[in-house]
């Protein structure tokens, strides 16, 4: 399995202010995904990034508010725009496994937005 | 399109009972499906995975699920509870073609009870 790694692992941001997220890993993958988990919730998909196009956005979810960089195989980033407090959750990043549609997934940075 | 169901937010069982979480799935196409568990303050981390060979899953830390079609199951069980089992668990479900993406069931706390 891959080795994930986040930065921030968390953050305390004031509102209308930005945040970048990073998520770097230790090997080649074409697909990176990034998911919301709100307080207690179980995980929402917000986009996936595969290197060298625009990332794939879903319903709900828009560019303007959370863009994504896909520089290259091995890293990402999520911005979380124009924040407020409803954006206050974990995100995590995470990479396709060896067939199979599996993932493996970063330890998650958690974001309290005041 | 897939979505998976998972019966009791929150169980609880004695150290050394049956670990039982339920999880039922709905696919229009043979699904993949996926149990994840997720520490306090950490990200998810697979448990195991069925991907249409043996019914009957092991996956780490003593967890194995069966996959039943009749039932349009997956449930996750463990012989014997142990403290360090207390987690969030998901169960996730995707289509059998590669690169889809996984839809994620709401969770089941797992609290141990020594």
């Amino acid at each position: 399995s891959a080795v994930i790694s986040q930065k921030p692992s968390r953050d305390i941001c004031q509102r209308g202010t930005s945040l970048t997220i990073q998520c770097q890993v230790d090997s080649q993958v074409t697909m990176m995904f990034w998911y919301r988990q709100q307080p207690g919730q179980s995980l929402t998909l917000i986009a996936t990034a595969n290197q060298g196009s625009e990332a794939t956005y879903e319903s709900g979810f828009v560019i303007d508010k959370f863009p994504i960089s896909r520089p290259n195989l091995t890293f990402s980033t999520l911005t979380v725009s124009n924040m407020s407090p409803e954006d206050s959750s974990i995100y995590l990043c995470s990479v396709e496994g060896r067939g199979s549609n599996e993932q493996y997934f970063g330890p998650g940075t958690r974001l309290t937005v005041t | 399109a897939q979505s998976v169901t998972q019966l009791g937010s929150h169980v609880s069982v004695s150290e050394g009972a049956l670990v039982l979480l339920r999880c039922n799935y709905s696919s229009s196409v043979p699904p993949y499906l996926f149990w994840y568990v997720q520490y306090p303050n950490q990200g998810l981390q697979l448990l195991l995975k069925y991907t249409s060979a043996a019914t009957l899953v092991k996956g780490i830390n003593g967890f194995e699920a069966e996959f039943k079609k009749s039932e349009t199951s997956f449930h996750l069980t463990k012989p014997s509870a142990h403290m360090s089992d207390a987690a969030e668990y998901f169960c996730a479900v995707s289509g059998n073609f590669g690169n889809e993406k996984l839809t994620f069931g709401t969770g089941t706390r797992l609290t141990i009870i020594p």
